[in-house]
């Protein structure tokens, strides 16, 4: 199984803050990765696709990037709804695995 | 409009089978594939498996063969998780979701249902 390592599990930071969270594969994953939020109390909700495209009707300040074992996840400036847990989610092999996830809080 | 609706709740004792459904509308039912994801209380997501509504195939993940069938109706457009042998590790919130590209199996996940929690205990 392809493990997906998520950095950090948690952080705090101010509204208008850039926030950055990074996931690595334990293999080659190509960019068959995708990034999701999830609000407590709700189902995740897919923000990007195929590791850097924003999924339609989602703010153009959530970012993706990166190939191969390594991505990364932004947030170009923070806003209160975006108190979430984000997931990234591999498919480039089943099982589809995911990251443990970051909680982003605001300071 | 695009809609995964789930069935409710369930109570479940040690040893026993439970079976979730979750009701498609708003597309056509066997152009998507259907994935199982669970999360127990306070942590991650968990792949359990796949099913194709077309042809009704399958793929589960190894952790839970054997104890995991994926089912569907096309008359009903509904698609069907039955998980047996519970564990109190199995208790957990369990959801349904569509693959976003046609004929895809497995390329992100755009729609949801809201999930339905399975509680085991004696």
């Amino acid at each position: 199984d392809i493990q997906m390592t998520q950095s950090p599990s948690s952080l705090s930071a101010s509204v208008g803050d850039r926030v950055t969270i990074t996931c690595q594969a334990s293999q080659d994953i190509s960019n068959y990765l995708n990034w999701y939020q999830q609000i407590p109390g709700k189902a995740p909700k897919l923000l990007i696709y195929d590791a850097s495209n924003l999924e339609t009707g989602v703010p153009s300040r959530f970012f993706g990037s990166g190939s191969g074992t390594d991505f990364t996840f932004s947030i170009s400036s923070l806003q209160a709804e975006d108190i979430a847990t984000y997931y990234c989610q591999q498919y480039d092999n089943l099982p589809l695995t995911f990251g443990g996830g970051t909680r982003v809080e605001i300071k | 409009q695009v809609q995964l609706v789930q069935s409710g709740a369930e109570v479940k004792k040690p040893g026993a089978s439970v079976k979730v459904s979750c009701k498609t509308s708003g597309y056509t039912f066997t152009s998507y594939f259907i994935h199982w994801v669970r999360q127990a209380p306070g942590q991650g997501l968990e792949w359990i498996g796949v099913i194709n509504p077309s042809g009704a195939s399958t793929t589960y993940a190894q952790k839970f063969q054997g104890r995991v069938t994926m089912t569907r109706d096309t008359s009903t457009t509904t698609v069907y998780l039955e998980l047996s042998s519970l564990r109190s590790e199995d208790t957990a919130l369990y959801y349904c979701a569509r693959v976003r590209l046609e004929y895809s199996s497995s390329q992100g996940f755009d729609y949801w249902g809201r999930g339905t929690l399975v509680t085991v205990s004696s």
